[in-house]
């Protein structure tokens, strides 16, 4: 069945990056792009980046452009999300998702809370 | 302001219908991009409801519905049931933005 797993919940401090992950499993890694979608506290959702595991290709919101870097490793079927110069507006939940050829996200991750506070 | 307009609430009575509408313009769903719609729970991931604008994944109830006319779309829920109260999300992409995804500011539907 297809898995979508993140990494633990992240506290970091404002002005500092944070990393986190996402591993897939029950489908072909290559065949379905990843995207990352964000909430935060009592906000909606939002959309941040998508990659193409298959060539590494990337695309980001211009929300986030120059602060959000992501990538991949084949070899483990996972998708890293690297945020940099955090701020308090960036606590949220981050979920990946896999993404099928008509742009919808059908398998979900479980989420990834990550707090900046000093 | 999402790009993708939807109202912050509606509401209805167990066995009402309710519709949820999403507005965008000519560079997202007048642009021929898809719709998708999403339910969200708290403490959950959002969960895929419609997809390509009518179409329903496996396991959803056909009570859910979706269509697209021009810059909208729209997603009805029919026979309301109280575990249908949730948010629900519009999603499409954006030309005017690199063809970048975009999300609707969400919808909370409660059944009274």
């Amino acid at each position: 069945q297809v898995q979508l797993v993140q990494s633990g919940a992240e506290v970091s401090q404002p002005g500092a990056s944070v990393k986190f992950s996402c591993q897939a499993s029950g489908y072909i890694f290559t065949y379905y792009y990843i995207h990352w979608v964000r909430q935060a506290p009592g906000q909606g959702l939002e959309w941040m980046a998508s990659i193409n595991p298959s060539g590494g290709s990337t695309s980001y919101s211009q929300n986030f452009r120059g602060r959000v870097s992501v990538t991949r490793e084949t070899s483990t079927s996972t998708v890293n999300m690297e945020l940099t110069s955090l701020r308090s507006e960036d606590t949220a939940i981050y979920y990946c998702a896999r993404g099928a050829v008509a742009g919808y996200l059908d398998y979900w991750g479980q989420g990834t809370l990550v707090t900046v506070s000093s | 302001q999402s790009v993708l307009s939807q109202p912050p609430s509606v509401s209805g009575a167990p066995g009402q219908t309710v519709t949820i509408t999403c507005t965008g313009s000519n560079s997202n769903i007048g642009a021929d991009y898809d719709v998708h719609w999403y339910q969200h729970l708290p403490g959950t991931a959002p969960k895929l409801l419609i997809y390509a604008n009518v179409n329903r994944p496996s396991g959803v109830p056909d009570r859910f519905s979706g269509s697209k006319s021009g810059t909208s779309a729209s997603l009805a829920i029919t026979g309301l049931q109280a575990d249908d109260e949730a948010h629900y999300y519009c999603q499409s992409y954006d030309s005017s933005l690199s063809g970048s995804g975009v999300f609707g500011g969400g919808t909370k539907l409660t059944v009274l």
